[in-house]
């Protein structure tokens, strides 16, 4: 148990479904990432919310909507996704430190969605 | 963007070996970690790594921050079958910020053969 729960776990969904992803963490940080995880291929960051602002976003296509309502919980909207989105969606989450304080950046991970877009 | 050279991409070992695998950037990093990955989980911090020369353990992993801040390693001892996963190494580039997402290398799968 690493304190990031991310669900659903496994999500099926057609090119034309909106759906979305869901991921809390219980560890008291205040960043909070999405990366994508596709086969034989590094982990991507996609996005990074530091104390609910957006703070990158890595050229992800529109079809991937970020939403941080609170430190706490953290959102990917998805709609009309391609079947090459079809990858392991990870959360990830750590305290922010300012650059002057140590910019230490551990990072703790909730288990994934394993989305298969058809 | 930043790239991290992970090798090797795969090692099969008999129970008992240690394990040694690597880490290499063509840029300076402020931070490395280590991760690994079991089937159906998200990674899993094993060792986090904050000063050039730095050589931390944890149980039968050492890893260390190589001189020049541009590469790590990652040693297992005596492997055991738990051992089995993919181990990632991930960093933060010298500009990073305080709360940038970091650079994954591609992972190095670890199979244990009987």
């Amino acid at each position: 148990e690493t304190g990031v729960t991310q669900t659903p776990r496994h999500l099926v969904m057609g090119m034309t479904n909106k759906k979305s992803l869901k991921c809390e963490q219980h560890l008291g940080h205040n960043a909070m990432y999405w990366y994508k995880q596709s086969a034989k291929k590094p982990l991507e960051l996609m996005f990074v919310y530091s104390l609910e602002e957006r703070v990158e976003n890595n050229s992800v296509p529109s079809r991937f909507s970020p939403e941080c309502p609170n430190s706490s919980h953290l959102f990917l909207h998805l709609h009309t996704l391609q079947p090459e989105d079809s990858a392991l969606y990870l959360c990830a989450s750590s305290q922010d430190r300012t650059r002057l304080a140590g910019g230490f950046n551990e990072q703790f991970f909730g288990p994934g969605t394993r989305l298969t877009v058809l | 963007g930043q790239q991290l050279n992970q090798s090797p991409q795969s090692m099969f070992i008999q129970e008992g070996e240690d394990v040694s695998m690597n880490c290499t950037s063509s840029s300076i990093f402020n931070t490395w970690l280590w991760y690994k990955q079991d089937p159906g989980e998200g990674p899993v911090l094993l060792i986090a790594l904050y000063k050039a020369g730095e050589l931390t353990s944890n149980g039968r992993l050492t890893a260390q921050f190589g001189i020049t801040r541009k590469d790590s390693f990652l040693n297992i001892s005596a492997s055991i079958p738990s051992d089995v996963g993919i181990y990632f190494c991930a960093g933060r580039p010298l500009s990073g910020g305080g709360a940038d997402g970091l650079t994954f290398g591609k992972g190095t799968h670890l199979i244990i053969q009987p």
